[in-house]
């Protein structure tokens, strides 16, 4: 149980174009997920706190209008990068936390590796 | 603001040690700490979730124990073979402040155990 799926795990793009990446969550709902970057041999930094329903919250230094976040289902969280560039090339990680879990576990997607050319 | 710091950045040891990953934290209103093993180009996979009342928790060949009064946690791998080699992630569950309810992650400690 609690696995979190990402699509896709690996993308592609040209320098102007806007991406989505999907989270979703397979075997349970999530009224809250995270979305993370990592830069090669770094730690994940949180960059937005997804809430279903609402608008995410961002972290600070984060660009809103740059990530675009839709929460809108209990099981899937998408991150749209817009105009991208080649320095939004990174690892992105989603994860969730399971709404009927209370002990505040958050599950982690796979990943999807953005690369802007 | 929750800093966490694991201690070493990189550790290479023989297979069959017995070895000890560092973690602390600076800010003890925490929920929980997990540890994580990610291996190259991958997401992460939960490894050891310990709650804040709690002391330790064991799984297999790893055991995690937790001083939150003191802020640190350890990993202890017992045994160690070559799969065991990846970068290790120790995150802390915020209960207060500025990071409420969020993960804050250390830098990490890359294991390497070579045969």
């Amino acid at each position: 149980g609690a696995v979190v799926s990402q699509h896709p795990s690996w993308v592609i793009c040209k320098s102007g174009t806007s991406v989505k990446i999907e989270c979703r969550s397979l075997d349970f709902q999530a009224t809250t997920m995270f979305w993370y970057r990592q830069f090669p041999k770094q730690s994940l930094m949180l960059m937005a706190t997804s809430n279903e329903g609402s608008k995410a919250t961002y972290e600070q230094g984060v660009e809103k209008d740059k990530f675009l976040i839709n929460h809108a289902s209990l099981t899937l969280s998408t991150l749209t990068v817009t105009s991208a560039h080649p320095e939004d090339s990174s690892f992105y990680i989603c994860s969730a936390r399971d709404i009927a879990d209370s002990y505040n576990e958050q599950f982690f997607g796979p990943g999807t590796r953005l690369t802007v050319l | 603001k929750q800093e966490v710091t694991q201690i070493p950045a990189a550790l290479s040891v023989p297979e069959g040690e017995n070895l000890v990953l560092n973690c602390s934290f600076t800010d003890s209103a925490i929920y929980n700490l997990q540890w994580f093993r990610q291996d190259p180009g991958k997401g992460l996979t939960s490894l050891l979730l310990i709650q804040s009342s709690q002391r330790e928790q064991t799984s297999g060949r790893l055991n995690a124990s937790l001083d939150k009064s003191s802020g640190r946690s350890t990993l202890y791998i017992a045994a160690s073979q070559p799969g065991d080699s990846a970068t290790y992630l120790c995150a802390v569950l915020n209960a207060g402040g500025t990071s409420y309810g969020k993960l804050t992650f250390g830098q990490g400690t890359i294991l390497t155990v070579h045969p």
